[in-house]
């Protein structure tokens, strides 16, 4: 098994330019998620995905769109780049439980607006 | 809303020193608990976890941390540390788990570690 995987694990975007970054899992999860990480601030929750078909707006959801056409697959798009979107985006995916959850990340996509 | 406090935002340790590294979580309810790291260029690896059951849990790498309800904490504790133990940790917590939270993890603002040789 591959686990999360994320596509490009680079990108230099400019300013007002749009981007997707894809999110892959293959362990049948139904949850998923998009975290950014920035220095001092720990990851923060974008949005989210409780099943194919829903998303959710998670801890700072503005200036990004998601969609969850497959379960397998989650997609984060930026429409329009700020500098303030520069990050790293980290994608998890989590099975349901009814006692407990547990998440498994992906390696991480670095961004940079310039 | 939840929040999750780590105390420290860098310490620097010696090799062989002791680590205790504390977090504290804001929420009354049924929690997870997690400790992840992250070694410089790479993703989260997760370290520990506390479901339920017993409050102390051993983690990877000699790693072990205690839930203590009554402080709302879940300190991550080394006795020895190596230099490869240099990393970021992060605590993060899941509230109301198994329920409406759907997973969603609430992160501390991580901890540096730097372990000299």
């Amino acid at each position: 098994n591959a686990g999360v995987t994320q596509t490009p694990k680079f990108r230099v975007l400019k300013t007002g330019q749009s981007m997707t970054l894809l999110c892959a899992q293959d362990m049948n999860h139904e949850y998923m998620y998009w975290y950014r990480q920035d220095p001092g601030m720990g990851l923060r929750l974008i949005h989210y995905s409780v099943g194919e078909g829903t998303t959710a707006k998670g801890e700072v959801p503005d200036g990004y769109n998601v969609s969850r056409l497959k379960k397998q697959n989650f997609l984060l798009g930026l429409e329009s780049a700020a500098p303030s979107q520069t990050s790293v985006y980290f994608c998890a995916s989590g099975p349901v439980r009814t006692s407990y959850n547990e998440q498994f990340f992906g390696p991480g996509t670095r961004l940079t607006v310039l | 809303a939840q929040s999750v406090s780590q105390h420290n935002h860098h310490v620097i340790l010696s090799e062989a020193a002791s680590l205790e590294l504390g977090c504290n979580y804001s929420y009354g309810g049924t929690v997870n608990l997690f400790w992840y790291v992250q070694y410089p260029g790479q993703h989260l690896q997760l370290l520990l976890k506390y479901f339920s059951g017993d409050p102390l849990v051993k983690g990877i790498k000699g790693f072990e941390a205690e839930f203590i309800k009554s402080k709302f904490s879940f300190n991550l504790r080394k006795p020895s540390v190596q230099w490869s133990d240099t990393a970021e940790y992060f605590c993060a917590v899941i509230t109301n788990a198994g329920g409406t939270s759907y997973g969603k993890l609430t992160f501390g603002q991580g901890t540096i570690l730097t372990v000299h040789p």
